[in-house]
């Protein structure tokens, strides 16, 4: 099993492009997350999604849209980027009892 | 979820054991417990939860206080590779309300020879 697995690694973009990040797990998990992590801080969730087809807000939702399509895939976009959504983002899926973490993207908008 | 104080930064040496504490005073009677640790650049990696009961797996033990308003994690055989940021989280258990983990700071433990 590959896991939770996280496209791409790195990413640099200006300031008004867009991008979609990609998460994918095989682990037949329903529940999936999208965190960021800013330097010297713990994570932040950003959306989350408790099976296909379903999508609901974290605590910082703002300048994001998400999309679970397929049990397996939740897409992070980001339409318009801002220098402030610079960081380092982290999927998850999750079993009854824990979160499993993929191995994170890094995403510098200049 | 109930919040959770930890200390920032803690020591240790190589081989021995280390015990991270974990205060969360306003935890509620359904709420666990829970440990990630996180390596640096890594995603977190869940430890071990707990209740109310001590637990233990192959990475830790899990120490709840009788009130349940602290806990130490102990990692009985430092090793280098154990060098991490360790959270502690509490939330409840189950599936209800998407169960989101709510991260801190948590405490930078730093393993030495």
């Amino acid at each position: 099993n590959a896991g939770v697995t996280q496209t791409p690694k790195f990413r640099v973009l200006k300031t008004g492009q867009s991008m979609t990040l990609l998460c994918a797990q095989d682990m037949n998990h329903e529940y999936m997350y999208w965190y960021r992590q800013d330097p010297g801080m713990g994570l932040r969730l950003i959306h989350y999604s408790v099976g296909e087809g379903t999508t609901a807000k974290g605590e910082v939702p703002d300048g994001y849209n998400v999309s679970r399509l397929k049990k397996q895939n939740f897409l992070l976009g980001l339409e318009s980027a801002a220098p402030s959504q610079t960081s380092v983002y982290f999927c998850a899926s999750r079993s009854y009892d824990e979160q499993f973490f993929g191995p994170g993207t890094r995403l510098t908008v200049l | 979820d109930a919040k959770t104080t930890q200390p920032t930064s803690m020591d240790c040496a190589e081989g021995r054991a280390a015990n991270l504490p974990c205060n969360h005073s306003t935890i509620s009677g359904n709420e666990y417990v829970y440990w990630y640790r996180q390596i640096h650049s890594q995603g977190p990696q869940y430890i071990i939860h707990g209740l109310k009961n001590n637990e233990t797996n192959e990475m830790a033990s899990l120490i709840i206080t009788e009130d349940r308003k602290s806990s130490t994690l102990i990692l009985p055989h430092a090793t280098l590779r154990d060098t991490a940021v360790y959270y502690c989280i509490v939330r409840v258990a189950g599936w209800g309300g998407g169960n989101k983990l709510t991260f801190g700071t948590g405490t930078q433990l730093k393993v030495e020879l």
